[in-house]
């Protein structure tokens, strides 16, 4: 069964600096792969997917996040946080078909003036 | 375009009562989803319906009902509220077929005391 590891709950980076968002997915056919943001007291909505075409994927508000079959993970990275980037990030994994998003538990991320 | 529309937005509940969360979607797909998300768990699956006619369990089905009333609508029943079940609950549909982004709902936040 799929599944999704995202490391660290919290995550906390001054204004300017790189953002760089960790996720581990396990999948036994090749994956789809999701990165959603949620605001405080909004629901999710997607910043990037990945669905086996080019394995760097940009999605909106200028991040990116890389598809790296060897290591199993979907990282998702911003050159430069703006205070705006301040939410919970979910990483999600899909085999496919009908079968649902499984997600991970959330990181939130800080981002410090 | 609305989307995904949950209603109610908030909800307060005492133990015991029953309660029908609804769902509708305008975007004409196929499946549609029911999760809760509570503090450090991520999003948790309920149920789903991969198309209309069908129902299947997710990862925490009990204490939930669900009814695919056609293909727009996908509600969500407490028979018998409990505390364990004060949560935010979001709805999500997709096309369900290859392409598996799921578009969500704003959510619910239930509150049973």
């Amino acid at each position: 069964a799929q599944s999704v590891t995202q490391l660290g709950s919290h995550v906390s980076v001054s204004e300017g600096a790189l953002v760089l968002l960790r996720c581990n997915y396990s999948s036994s056919v090749p994956p789809y792969l999701f990165w959603y943001v949620q605001y405080p007291n909004q629901g999710l909505q997607l910043l990037l997917k990945y669905t086996s075409a080019a394995t760097l994927v940009k999605g909106i508000n200028g991040f990116e996040a890389e598809f790296k079959k060897s290591e199993t993970s979907f990282h998702l990275t911003k050159p430069s946080a703006h205070m705006s980037d301040a939410a919970e990030y979910f990483c999600a994994v899909s085999e496919g078909g009908n079968t649902p998003l499984v997600f991970g538990k959330g990181t939130r991320l800080s981002v410090i003036a | 375009n609305a989307g995904v529309t949950q209603t109610p937005k908030f909800q307060v509940l005492k133990t015991g009562q029953s309660m029908t969360l609804q769902c509708a979607q305008d975007m004409n797909h196929n499946s549609m989803y029911w999760y809760r998300q509570d503090p450090g768990m991520g999003l948790r699956l309920i149920y789903y319906s991969a198309s209309e006619g069908t129902t299947d369990k997710g990862e925490v089905p009990n204490g939930y009902n669900v009814s695919r009333l056609n293909k727009r609508e996908f509600s969500l029943r407490l028979e018998s509220a409990a505390p364990s079940q004060t949560s935010v609950y979001f709805c999500a549909s997709s096309v369900g077929w290859k392409n598996t982004e799921a578009f969500f709902g704003q959510g619910t936040r239930l509150t049973v005391v």
